[in-house]
């Protein structure tokens, strides 16, 4: 079975501070995708990135980054320069390649960033 | 971009009664769709698998005869909570895949609150 723990469950910055969140995952499979979704208190998710395990590189989209490490089964979230539109629920989410891709949530990270 | 339409946002019902939550792909097929639970502060649970034109895939622990889901064309699935009780009162949410290829990502609909009264 897969399992995601977002260890952190509540997180508290000031803006402009970067935070990082942390993310790891437990499968015994070895292909399977990775993603994270934030959650703004409107209730829908939105999609952030999706990472497959055959690339490890690291991605940067704007003060968003991600770093993948499978030799520790992690996927830590990092934004920068944080800004209090940033403040939203973060889940990080695994599905396996083969089958319906049914996606396993983390408990998720409540991030609020102060002004 | 994709686009997954969730009707109603809200919906507050007395105990007993039924309550019909719609999934809409707007701008793309999707055979299949899922349908996830998100208690208070809480991760989201994945409830069941719905496949157009067959029948739905249930987790475990998902009562299949008290969450109805129907997924009759490639852009609608709904789930019918029947006989609603206060215990089923949560933030249920959709999804759907835009894209033939493996991998591609799910999207979201905006969620419905249910309250049971």
């Amino acid at each position: 079975a897969q399992k995601v723990t977002q260890a952190q469950t509540e997180i508290s910055v000031v803006e402009k501070e970067d935070v990082t969140l942390d993310c790891v995952y437990e499968t015994r499979d070895t292909t399977y995708y990775l993603f994270w979704y934030k959650q703004p208190p409107s209730g829908e998710l939105v999609f952030l990135i999706r990472r497959n395990s055959f690339d490890e590189q690291n991605e940067i989209s704007g003060r968003y980054s991600w770093n993948f490490q499978k030799s520790t089964s992690s996927f830590n979230f990092t934004i920068t320069a944080s800004q209090v539109v940033d403040s939203a629920v973060y889940f990080c989410a695994l599905a396996l390649i083969q089958g319906a891709q049914k996606l396993v949530f983390g408990q998720g990270t409540r991030l609020t960033i102060n002004p | 971009g994709a686009v997954v339409s969730q009707h109603p946002s809200w919906v507050i019902c007395k105990s007993g009664t039924s309550v019909k939550i719609e999934c809409r792909s707007l701008d793309f097929q999707a055979t299949t769709m899922f349908w996830y639970r998100q208690f208070p502060k809480k991760s989201l649970m994945l409830m069941a698998t719905s496949n157009e034109g067959s029948k739905a895939t249930y987790e475990q622990g998902v009562e299949k005869d008290k969450f109805l889901i129907n997924h009759a064309s490639l852009t609608l699935s709904t789930l019918t909570v029947t006989s609603a009780h206060p215990e089923d009162s949560s933030f249920y949410i959709c999804s759907a895949r835009a894209g033939a290829t493996q991998g591609s990502p799910l999207h979201f609909g905006n969620g419905t609150r249910l309250t049971v009264t």
